[in-house]
């Protein structure tokens, strides 16, 4: 099972480019990348997922190594209302490990005025 | 369209009292169901995982237990709560494919004074 490490937490601005990295070292080859976000007292919400390269969503972009081992989760231009914690997720529900989806600690992102 | 629907929304219960948690899914059929809890300012702690009726796979012994008696229905309950059991409660649902992500209620505040 894939592991993930992120930092606990990060401060940005308003109007900033916020990337956020979490590091998976020994992801398997039918895990996907998914990333949510989370308010006080509210259930996680999907963001975005990739399998490798490039994607880019009306919300974020997601940029993953070729390596896979890592990826990076990028929010432009930031306002205070993105303020919330962000969880990197990395498992296959359709595969063998199917229900061993098991979240990081997260990163809590503060956006400041 | 896909809804998850967990109630209650808030819960104070005793020490030693029992527990019961619903979650329904509307919408699609024989989707993956989870729970997980959250400790105050603590991340996402998976406590059981269904793939289907009957069929619950436990991540951590405690005095938990879950049922599927129906395809989108899951529940939580416990016998006896403890002090321990406070937390923030949810329920997600993923279809079974490699990249589905989850998507999960809206959670159960459950206080045990």
């Amino acid at each position: 099972l894939a592991k993930t490490t992120q930092p606990i937490s990060m401060d940005s601005y308003e109007g900033q480019e916020v990337n956020i990295t979490c590091s998976h070292n020994n992801i398997a080859t039918n895990d996907y990348i998914t990333w949510y976000q989370q308010f006080p007292s509210q259930g996680p919400r999907f963001i975005i997922q990739g399998y490798k390269t490039k994607v880019t969503n009306e919300v974020a972009s997601l940029f993953i190594p070729a390596d896979r081992k890592s990826s990076t989760l990028s929010l432009p231009r930031v306002s205070l209302s993105d303020t919330a914690v962000y969880y990197c997720l990395v498992g296959a529900p359709g595969s063998s490990n199917t229900g061993k989806l098991i979240f990081g600690q997260g990163t809590t992102l503060q956006v400041k005025p | 369209s896909q809804t998850i629907h967990q109630w209650p929304a808030t819960l104070v219960q005793p020490v030693g009292s029992p527990l019961s948690l619903e979650c329904t899914v509307e919408g699609t059929s024989n989707p993956n169901l989870y729970w997980y809890r959250q400790a105050a300012g603590r991340g996402l702690q998976l406590l059981f995982y269904s793939v289907g009726i009957g069929q619950i796979s436990s991540e951590v012994p405690q005095n938990l237990s879950a049922s599927r008696p129906q395809d989108r229905q899951f529940i939580l309950s416990s016998k006896k709560l403890l002090l321990s059991d406070s937390g923030f409660y949810l329920c997600a649902w993923s279809v079974h494919s490699y990249n589905s992500p989850l998507h999960f209620g809206n959670g159960t505040r459950l206080t045990v004074t």
